[in-house]
């Protein structure tokens, strides 16, 4: 069985801090990682993916993420925070050949000025 | 929003009537997803599509039901609501190809579901 932890349900961090969203997954097979953004009354858009070619993806918004297999990671990072960047993020995986995906619970970001 | 259409956007209901959701694509995508978000769970998976006339549940379809005659759209019905099932659903395609696409799914804006 497959699933990703979130830890944290919200991080607060001040406009051109760093932004560091974590993520652990399980999964029994070399996964396909995944982040997700909500904005508010928004659906989820593609942040990045993680398909087993580079272990550091860039994303959409200057966020990028880095897989480690060693420590069951995937976390989501930002040099700098944008008031823009408040949003609900979802990480998900799954694995190749299996068309559905395990969403972890979801980190509320909060940018403040 | 990769030309996924949600209707309705807004509805409030009472327990015990029956209620569909409406999901429609234009990306001719093999897969559809229905979803349910609530606060604390995430994203959790009611029932999927791998072509017309074929579904499969997923981890909470307990009284839900759906219905995929065309490729393009996607039905959702609660046969008789409850209120435990007042949530944001969402509906989801993913072109399923398996190759480096990744099974990426794009998602509709979201359907705010009260069951009073």
């Amino acid at each position: 069985a497959q699933s990703v932890t979130q830890l944290g349900s919200h991080v607060s961090v001040s406009e051109g801090a760093l932004v560091l969203l974590r993520c652990n997954y399980s999964s029994s097979v070399p996964p396909y990682l995944f982040w997700y953004v909500q904005y508010p009354n928004q659906g989820l858009q593609l942040l990045l993916k993680y398909t087993s070619a580079a272990t550091l993806v860039k994303g959409i918004n200057g966020f990028e993420a880095e897989f480690k297999k060693s420590e069951t990671s995937f976390h989501l990072t930002k040099p700098s925070a944008h008031m823009s960047d408040a949003a609900e993020y979802f990480c998900a995986v799954t694995y190749p050949g299996f068309q559905k995906l395990v969403f972890g619970t979801g980190t509320r970001l909060l940018v403040s000025p | 929003d990769a030309g996924i259409t949600q209707s309705p956007r807004h509805k409030v209901t009472e327990t015990g009537t029956p209620v569909t959701l409406r999901c429609h694509q234009t990306e001719n995508h093999r897969y559809m997803y229905w979803y349910r978000q609530d606060p604390g769970h995430g994203l959790r998976l009611i029932h999927y599509s791998y072509g017309v006339k074929d579904t499969d549940k997923g981890e909470v379809s307990d009284g839900y039901s759906v219905s995929r005659s065309k490729t393009e759209d996607f039905l959702l019905t609660l046969e008789s609501a409850t209120s435990s099932q007042t949530s944001v659903y969402f509906c989801a395609i993913s072109e399923g190809s398996g190759r480096d696409l990744g099974n990426i799914q794009y998602f509709g804006a979201g359907t705010r579901l009260s069951v009073l």
